[in-house]
């Protein structure tokens, strides 16, 4: 069953705009993370912003940040003030557990495309 | 921070041979190694996970005999397609453990493999 759920194959956001990408997730463990990762046509996985289950507040790292609704299962990734650099795919992903053999899952993606 | 270099960046290898992907953590310990598969205009999916000293365990659907995996040390993992075909034409990318940036998870700039 998949885990990590992106909606949204593509995205249109104007320049200076803030956007926001969903991600919603299914597990039953109480310790959990949440990333969200860039990737541009060169193929790197650039890490963004991680939410830990037990964080009560939202993550941000500068322009992002994360929406986390707990109780709903989501994890919406917020970018503000878009930039045409931010075109991309975006990931969201999931580490069930805190153990290091814990792999990360993925969503399908979320192209976005900034519009000048 | 925790860097993980990974080579090639992209090979082209005739179908029938064996292509080997190194990925070297470079400043820290590398316990767990993730390795993922990414078609075009797909997500990352997880192939195996190894750790150092044993053997890999492998995603259900992906052949152990075909994609080769060795964890010999902390700091190196690889990869091998044996008898290379054109469906294993794919991105392929390393995801370690062990380093303190990125909660712990730094991912290589991974390999374009195409298979002719």
């Amino acid at each position: 069953a998949q885990k990590i759920t992106q909606t949204q194959p593509g995205m249109f956001v104007q320049e200076k705009e803030a956007v926001t990408l969903d991600c919603t997730y299914d597990t039953s463990d109480q310790s959990y993370g949440l990333f969200w990762y860039k990737q541009p046509s060169s193929g790197e996985m650039i890490f963004l912003i991680y939410q830990g289950s037990y964080d009560e507040q939202n993550a941000t790292e500068g322009r992002y940040s994360l929406n986390f609704q707990k109780a709903r299962k989501s994890a919406n990734l917020v970018i503000s003030a878009s930039q045409l650099g931010d075109s991309a795919m975006y990931f969201c992903a999931m580490r069930e557990g805190m153990s290091n053999n814990n792999d990360m899952r993925f969503g399908a993606g979320t192209r976005l495309t900034v519009k000048p | 921070g925790a860097v993980v270099s990974q080579h090639p960046s992209w090979v082209i290898c005739k179908s029938g041979t064996s292509v080997k992907i190194e990925c070297r953590s470079l400043d820290f310990q590398a316990t767990t190694m993730f390795w993922y598969r990414q078609f075009p205009k797909q997500s990352l999916m997880l192939m195996a996970t190894s750790n150092e000293g044993s053997k890999a365990t492998y995603e259900q659907g992906v052949e152990k005999d075909k994609f080769l995996i060795n964890h010999a040390s902390l700091t190196l993992s690889t990869l091998t397609v044996t008898s290379a075909h054109p469906e294993d034409s794919s991105f392929y990318i390393c995801s370690a453990r062990g380093g303190i940036t990125n909660y712990g998870y730094t991912f290589g700039s991974g390999t374009r493999l195409t298979v002719v």
